[in-house]
């Protein structure tokens, strides 16, 4: 049974420049959430996913947002880089949402601004 | 603001001794609770789930879980090396009528001597 992929593993960006990261949650999990993990902050809740609506959202600013399509697929999207965007953002599925079971993560992808 | 609290270490304990980690969380509506592990440059892993008072136990793994005090740990018995990780507190947050979203400690950084 496949993971939680996510793609790319790294990225280097500039200041100003726009990104987006995908996640594809494991097969039959419709709930996919997004995290920003810093070394100073720790593991950042940034919004929810579950059959394609944004169910839950954390306070990040509007530069950060994302989608969910029909697949279960996801993608954040985060424009106007600035240099504290930089971190580790990391995607995970559940099952049903309720985290009765608990989330399962991707390995990530590491996000520099320069 | 929702918080789950966790003394950030480092925990050093002896290769065989008995490693306890705790976590305090704010949101009394809280129902479900995880704790995971994040090796240094992974990503985090599911270890154990807790839903009611008292113990519960996986392998060298005890969850313990005191909704009055609003308390969480976590016990590893015969510690091994391979166990030096961080250890997340992970706390399901609800949010109105909202199936809600695991709010994360900042972790315990967990070392195991041989």
């Amino acid at each position: 049974k496949a993971g939680v992929t996510q793609t790319p593993r790294y990225l280097i960006k500039t200041r100003g420049q726009q990104v987006t990261l995908s996640c594809s949650p494991i097969s039959g999990h419709r709930s996919v959430s997004w995290y920003q993990q810093t070394p100073g902050q720790g593991l950042q809740f940034l919004f929810e996913y579950f059959s394609e609506t944004q169910r839950n959202k954390g306070n990040f600013p509007g530069r950060f947002s994302g989608r969910q399509f029909s697949n279960s697929r996801s993608e954040m999207n985060v424009s106007t880089l600035e240099l504290g965007d930089s971190a580790l953002y990391l995607c995970a599925s559940s099952l049903g949402g309720v985290p009765l079971y608990g989330y399962t993560f991707g390995s990530g992808t590491r996000l520099t601004v320069v | 603001q929702k918080e789950v609290e966790q003394n950030s270490g480092p925990l050093s304990v002896p290769e065989g001794a008995i490693a306890s980690l705790n976590c305090t969380y704010s949101d009394r509506g809280s129902q479900s609770f995880f704790w995971y592990r994040q090796y240094s440059g992974k990503s985090p892993e599911l270890i154990m789930s807790i839903y009611s008072n008292g113990d519960k136990e996986d392998g060298r793994f005890t969850a313990q879980l005191n909704k009055a005090s609003q308390y969480v740990s976590l016990l590893i018995r015969d510690s091994q090396p391979s166990d030096s990780a961080t250890y997340l507190c992970a706390v399901n947050i609800l949010n109105g009528g909202s199936q809600g979203n695991l709010i994360f400690g900042k972790g315990t950084k967990l070392s195991v001597k041989p």
